[in-house]
């Protein structure tokens, strides 16, 4: 089925623990997303890439970094988690300047 | 920064009657996009709001978006139990399509 695609959707992290949260979309999208939710806050983007090859910064960028090697796949990588990173995950993507966005399923991702 | 206010945070309403949530933007929007969210799952397009003024309805549900492209109100008619949920609005801010979002209204219908 036609969509994005996140891996893993649960994750359970211990302090300072790296890990890298994959997202896949075959929709051939040039836009793609990081999001992250909070209890109450709605969502906030953490980076986004509008190409291969590029990304950048978002609201909460601090802490994470992304990769878009490949167009059809966006990286988001926490080098050394925090429990403040406890959220729930969700990527998106979009074609360029038009139409909707398709979003994932979302990882859960507990930090303890 | 935009902000994006999105009013009320909660709301409880009785099967059959209707509701209003609403979402205003400090600034012009490019966009503004309604979704709907069950509690610990993903997020469910419901409608897209790109032209001042432009109203759009689907099934019970119905979202317009103000001339000045600054606020949008979503409304349902005769909710029912499936209507419950969380209501998300999202902005989008610029010209790379980054969507700022509301922080949500949740929406409890009771028999």
């Amino acid at each position: 089925n036609a969509g994005v695609t996140q891996t893993p959707k649960f994750r359970v992290l211990k302090t300072g623990q790296s890990m890298t949260l994959l997202c896949a979309q075959d929709m051939n999208h040039e836009y793609m997303y990081w999001y992250r939710q909070d209890p109450g806050m709605g969502l906030r983007l953490i980076h986004y890439s509008v190409g291969e090859g590029t990304t950048a910064k978002g609201e909460v960028p601090d802490g994470y970094n992304v990769s878009r090697l490949k167009k059809q796949n966006f990286l988001l990588g926490l080098e050394s988690a925090a429990p403040s990173q406890t959220s729930v995950y969700f990527c998106a993507s979009r074609d360029r300047g038009v139409g909707g966005y398709t979003f994932g399923s979302g990882t859960r991702l507990t930090v303890v | 920064s935009q902000e994006l206010e999105q009013s009320p945070q909660s709301l409880i309403v009785q099967e059959g009657k209707n509701l209003t949530i609403n979402c205003t933007s400090s600034k012009t929007l490019y966009g503004l996009y309604w979704y709907k969210q069950k509690y610990g799952e993903g997020l469910i397009f419901l409608m897209m709001l790109q032209k001042g003024g432009e109203e759009k309805s689907h099934e019970k549900i119905t979202a317009k978006l103000d001339e000045k492209k600054q606020q949008s109100s979503l409304h349902i008619t005769a909710s029912q139990p499936s209507h419950a949920g969380i209501y998300l609005c999202g902005a989008e801010t610029d010209s790379w399509g980054k969507l700022q979002f509301g922080a949500g209204t949740q929406v409890v219908v009771t028999p």
